[in-house]
């Protein structure tokens, strides 16, 4: 079990600009989630993944977001023309069938300039 | 939609000693989980105790116990006997037991208690 990682764990852009983040998430864990956590609060959910569909999505998640998990495994996240509101931590989580708790990864910090 | 509410920004302990951080939450729904998460400073958010809806037992994991108050919408962590590794935020999360395709799997947060843990 080597823990859910996230890449890159800093990332700092112009706004405007595209980013693309990666989860890999616990392996032999099918489920995969998202979430984006701002100064002062707690995370908000964005998306889950049961292998590779995405049952659900936020709100939250603008058009200018997509994500994906293609075979199952790993998963991105990708912000499209970034703006300052999108500066945050986001977060993944994996955990197994069933109601097993969550495993969360160190998160990518988002910085627009 | 479910909510969950901190009222206490920041905490502050001696070593050694016991605090509880407060949370409460609001649900239609009978059956669900509540967590206690802690998320040190830029490290990873780890699990600290979790407690089922339906457990009239509060739940305890070494010096970490809650009060469950399932009728006041009310479940605390107590940490006994603090050490300065419990600095931390903490987070309180629910997470719904219904049976809906994704709608069950999602944590909602609060927006933490700031623990402090003084010499």
């Amino acid at each position: 079990d080597t823990g859910v990682s996230q890449n890159p764990r800093h990332k700092i852009t112009k706004r405007g600009q595209n980013v693309t983040f990666r989860c890999d998430p616990i392996s032999e864990h099918n489920r995969l989630y998202w979430y984006r956590q701002t100064l002062g609060q707690g995370p908000e959910f964005l998306t889950y993944f049961q292998n590779e569909a995405q049952l659900e999505k936020s709100r939250l998640l603008s058009d200018r977001f997509s994500a994906e998990r293609p075979k199952g495994s790993f998963s991105t996240l990708e912000i499209q023309r970034t703006e300052q509101g999108d500066s945050a931590m986001y977060l993944c989580a994996s955990s197994p069938q069933g109601w097993q708790p969550q495993h969360f990864g160190d998160g990518t910090r988002l910085s627009i300039l | 939609a479910q909510t969950v509410t901190q009222s206490q920004p920041e905490m502050s302990v001696q070593e050694a000693e016991t605090v509880t951080l407060s949370c409460t939450y609001d649900t239609s729904e009978s059956d669900y989980y509540l967590f206690w998460y802690k998320q040190p400073p830029s490290r990873q958010m780890i699990l600290v105790i979790r407690q089922e809806a339906y457990k009239q037992q509060n739940a305890t994991e070494n010096r970490f116990s809650v009060n469950f108050q399932k009728a006041a919408k009310s479940f605390s962590l107590k940490i006994s006997d603090s050490q300065l590794g419990d600095a931390a935020m903490y987070f309180c999360a629910y997470r719904s037991l219904r049976f809906y395709t994704g709608t069950a799997s999602k944590l909602t947060f609060g927006t933490g208690t700031r623990l402090q843990v003084t010499l």
